[in-house]
């Protein structure tokens, strides 16, 4: 069965980075674009950026952009997303997904809760 | 960047009601529009893509219409394990952009 298995729960320090890992299992690693959203605390979804597992290509909203970083290692079958210079908005759970060629975000990691505070 | 508004941001409902919850875009996302239900705690769970297509597994009381800029999820009789917060997303254009959600509870 398809899963996404992520890293788990970190408390940063203002100002520090943070590298969160997403594991796919049970397809095809490289059949399936992967997408990072992140969820304030009582807040909605907001999509981050994604990246082409064939390519590395990215593809960051651009509010991230020059703060993260989405890679991918084949050999280990493992994405990142890294995020620079944290501040404590952007403490918040952050998943992984999947994304299927009908642009719909099918399977999902299980969250990992980011907490920035000094 | 697209904008998503859904209405209402919140409602109350009895089991078994019908429930409709609305998404309209700030400019056209042809059919690329997905509506995810998430639950406290959990990630969000597909249940509708391309504005009316029912993701497997997903209960046929689920159901979605509409095109362009106007797009509708409804619950034709709402069961107990339906209370959640319900998400639209186009994916038409990046960002992929989502509404701000709807909260359907207990009345």
């Amino acid at each position: 069965q398809v899963q996404l298995v992520q890293s788990g729960a970190e408390v940063k320090t203002p100002g520090a980075s943070m590298k969160v890992s997403c594991k796919p299992s049970g397809y095809t690693f490289t059949g399936f674009f992967i997408h990072w959203v992140r969820q304030a605390p009582g807040q909605g979804l907001e999509w981050m950026g994604r990246i082409n597992p064939n390519t590395a290509d990215t593809t960051l909203s651009q509010k991230f952009q020059g703060r993260v970083t989405l890679t991918r290692v084949t050999a280990i079958t493992t994405f990142y997303m890294e995020v620079t210079g944290l501040t404590s908005e952007d403490t918040a759970v952050y998943y992984c997904a999947r994304s299927h060629g009908a642009r719909k975000l099918d399977y999902w990691g299980q969250g990992t809760l980011l907490t920035v505070s000094s | 960047d697209i904008q998503m508004t859904q209405s209402p941001s919140s409602l109350s409902a009895s089991v078994g009601d019908r429930v409709t919850i609305t998404c309209r875009a700030s400019d056209t996302v042809n059919n690329y529009l997905n509506w995810y239900q998430q639950k406290p705690g959990k990630a969000p769970d597909l249940l509708m893509y391309a504005a009316s297509s029912l993701q497997s597994g997903v209960p046929s009381r689920f159901s979605g219409s509409g095109s362009e800029t106007n797009f509708t999820l409804t619950i034709r009789s709402l069961q107990p394990e339906d209370f959640a917060t319900y998400y639209c997303q186009q994916t038409y254009i990046t960002p992929w952009t989502f509404g701000q959600g709807t909260k359907v509870d207990i009345k």
